[in-house]
């Protein structure tokens, strides 16, 4: 069954850094979203992406982030200048279209800042 | 404005036992509504969605759910819990730009365990 991969499993990093996040979505699928589920809270909408722009952002997504699908199979979430209430589980998510069908969901990249 | 509430942080029940997790939306139009578990570990999965017709919906490992309008509610249902359904429950509804359902606003979640 086809299935969202998302690299690196886990990542530490150190406050400051730049975090680059990797996904390979679903490969006939044509909408990519991040989604991000700080440690007790409810998971987030955080982007979603097609056509190579975002459609969609919610107020979280600021200027720190910012996404990219640089060779077609790839989708990046890039964090500039982490900070320590960036430490959360980070989930790509991706969907055939954006109309009564679901997304399917990575396993999550866990990033910690210290 | 759109949110979801699951009144149920945590939950434990006896194997085989029914279960029953209670999800309330507020969405001004017609909701998109999902449901996707979370085992320790993994990513979320989809039991099951709604978007129209039919009220009773059938997802897998033998999970239903039930749109009430009337209530704004989509609670989900099992009538025999097998101790493999240890989980944490995440109730969504679709709230994206023109009628997109992959904007996804999620509950809080339910912690689902199951005594032997």
């Amino acid at each position: 069954e086809p299935e969202v991969t998302q690299t690196p499993s886990h990542q530490v990093t150190q406050m400051g850094q730049e975090v680059i996040l990797r996904c390979v979505p679903i490969s006939n699928h044509l909408y990519f979203y991040w989604y991000r589920q700080i440690l007790g809270q409810k998971v987030e909408f955080l982007v979603s992406f097609y056509n190579n722009e975002i459609s969609e952002k919610s107020e979280i997504f600021d200027d720190q982030f910012s996404v990219e699908r640089p060779d077609g199979s790839n989708f990046t979430l890039k964090i500039r200048s982490t900070k320590l209430e960036d430490s959360a589980m980070y989930f790509c998510a991706s969907s055939e279209s954006q109309i009564r069908t679901e997304a399917f969901f990575g396993q999550g990249t866990r990033l910690t800042v210290v | 404005a759109q949110s979801v509430t699951q009144p149920d942080i945590h939950i434990t029940v006896s194997e085989g036992a029914s279960l029953e997790l209670r999800c309330n939306y507020s969405y001004g139009a017609t909701p998109y509504l999902f449901w996707y578990v979370q085992s320790p570990g993994q990513g979320l999965q989809l039991l099951l969605k709604y978007f129209s017709g039919d009220t009773l919906v059938q997802g897998i490992k033998g999970f239903e759910a039930e749109f009430k309008r009337s209530q704004s509610s989509f609670n989900l249902r099992k009538p025999s819990v097998h101790w493999s359904d240890a989980a944490e429950y995440f109730c969504a509804v679709g709230a994206g730009i023109g009628g997109a359902t992959n904007k996804l606003i999620f509950g809080t979640g339910t912690l689902l365990a199951v005594q032997p």
